[in-house]
């Protein structure tokens, strides 16, 4: 099965500073997706990022950017210029690449706080 | 843009009730999900469904049953509510395709007394 680890209950970032959330995974297949999403304290869940595992480029969307190193298994999120709306719970998800469904797996989120 | 709508935002059950968490998505997307969410846990997964009549165990079906008898509706039921089954209930869709995320409704807290 696949697993997701985010090691990071509880992150702190300055305003205006750039933040990393980690994210590492485990999985024995060669085809997959990585996502991450934020949710704030309203508690709707917000796409934020998808990095494919054969895409060579690093995605980026806006301030966030995926920092993808498929040989350590990790898919760092990376938010540049933090603002305080940015103060969220943020999580890492995984897709099997198959036919049929796509679930997503994911991790048990880092909660990101954003100090004025 | 995707909508997916949860029938109710809060529920209070007693235990040994019988739930309905009604889930509506107006993208025409083949595959919808449910969800549940609980403090240090992350999201695990209930059911999903990638047709209509078709479904499928996740991770924690335990006292849980789904019914798709329409595309666009994904209904999660508990047949006995018990209260290890508060928490936050969250439905979501997506497309067939690879990079496609999932759309989540705005959830359902959940609480058995």
């Amino acid at each position: 099965a696949q697993k997701i680890t985010q090691t990071q209950p509880g992150m702190f970032v300055q305003e205006k500073e750039a933040v990393t959330l980690d994210c590492t995974y485990d999985t024995s297949d060669q085809s997959y997706g990585l996502f991450w999403y934020k949710q704030p304290s309203s508690g709707e869940m917000i796409f934020l990022i998808y990095q494919g595992s054969y895409d060579e480029q690093n995605a980026t969307e806006g301030r966030y950017s995926l920092n993808f190193q498929k040989a350590r298994k990790s898919a760092n999120l990376v938010i540049s210029a933090s603002q305080l709306g940015d103060s969220a719970m943020y999580f890492c998800a995984m897709r099997k690449i198959q036919t049929g469904a796509n679930n997503l797996f994911f991790g048990t989120g880092t909660r990101l706080t954003v100090i004025p | 843009d995707v909508k997916v709508t949860q029938s109710s935002r809060y529920l209070v059950k007693r235990t040994g009730e019988k739930v309905f968490l009604e889930c509506v998505q107006d993208m025409d997307h083949e595959n919808m999900f449910w969800y549940r969410q609980d403090p240090g846990l992350g999201l695990r997964l209930i059911y999903f469904s990638y047709d209509v009549k078709m479904k499928e165990k996740g991770d924690i079906p335990e006292g849980y049953s789904v019914s798709r008898e329409k595309k666009e509706r994904f209904s999660l039921i508990l047949e006995s509510a018990s209260t290890n089954q508060t928490s936050m209930y969250l439905c979501a869709s997506s497309s067939g395709a690879n990079n496609s995320p999932l759309h989540f409704g705005n959830g359902t807290r959940l609480t058995v007394t």
